[in-house]
């Protein structure tokens, strides 16, 4: 089946500890997302790319990171710097038309501080 | 002031009920406009998807945009408990999406 896999489903992050959120894609996408989604508020966009080994800045970039090495995947950092990471995280992917911006979405990552 | 206004509700209506759930938007650019359908502790999946003001329907739902307004909705019909989720309305400005807030919806049976 085509779609989007994220994993972990749930994660834990210690003070000081930078931790991964992995996002692949089967649907052969080239643009591809990271949101989070904080309780009573909408999606707020982290980074995104369009093209392997290119990705851009969203609305709330600071303390995080990310790679797209391959078209299929755009895993998420979280680093040490994000000082409130607790949220649910988005990831999703599009094609690229003149037009067409229909996103679909993973199932998502819920991030903890213990 | 945020550039996508949604109620939050949370909305609750009999099965059965007519439901309309509304967003307001400031930016004029926008061009596309999308609702989604979100189930609890999962993704957002596409629900519908226009571009022009007017309506559109697909089954029990349509959704309505007022450019002159800046307005859109959502209408469902015949409302179902499989409808309890939270629709967020969505709107393209440039090369991204800018997301209402979400509207939490529940039908009792």
């Amino acid at each position: 089946d085509g779609g989007i896999t994220q994993s972990p489903k749930y994660l834990f992050r210690k003070e000081g500890q930078n931790v991964t959120l992995s996002c692949e894609q089967n649907l052969n996408h080239d643009a591809m997302y990271w949101y989070r989604q904080d309780p009573g508020q909408g999606l707020r966009l982290i980074y995104y790319s369009q093209i392997v080994n290119d990705f851009q800045k969203g609305d709330i970039a600071e303390g995080y990171s990310v790679s797209r090495e391959k078209k299929e995947s755009f895993p998420l950092t979280v680093t040490s710097a994000q000082k409130n990471p607790t949220a649910f995280y988005l990831c999703a992917s599009s094609m690229l038309t003149d037009s067409n911006e229909k996103l679909f979405f993973g199932s998502g990552t819920q991030l903890s501080v213990l | 002031q945020k550039e996508v206004e949604q109620d939050p509700g949370p909305l609750s209506v009999p099965e059965g009920a007519i439901v309309s759930l509304n967003c307001t938007y400031s930016n004029s650019a926008f061009q596309y406009f999308m609702w989604y359908r979100q189930y609890s502790r999962k993704g957002p999946e596409l629900l519908m998807y226009t571009y022009s003001s007017g309506n559109k329907e697909d089954g029990r739902f349509t959704a309505q945009v007022d450019k002159s307004s800046k307005y859109i909705s959502l209408f469902i019909r015949d409302s179902q408990p499989s409808d309890s989720a939270t629709y967020l309305c969505a709107m393209r400005r440039g090369g991204k999406l800018i997301f209402g807030q979400g509207t939490e919806l529940s039908v009792k049976p």
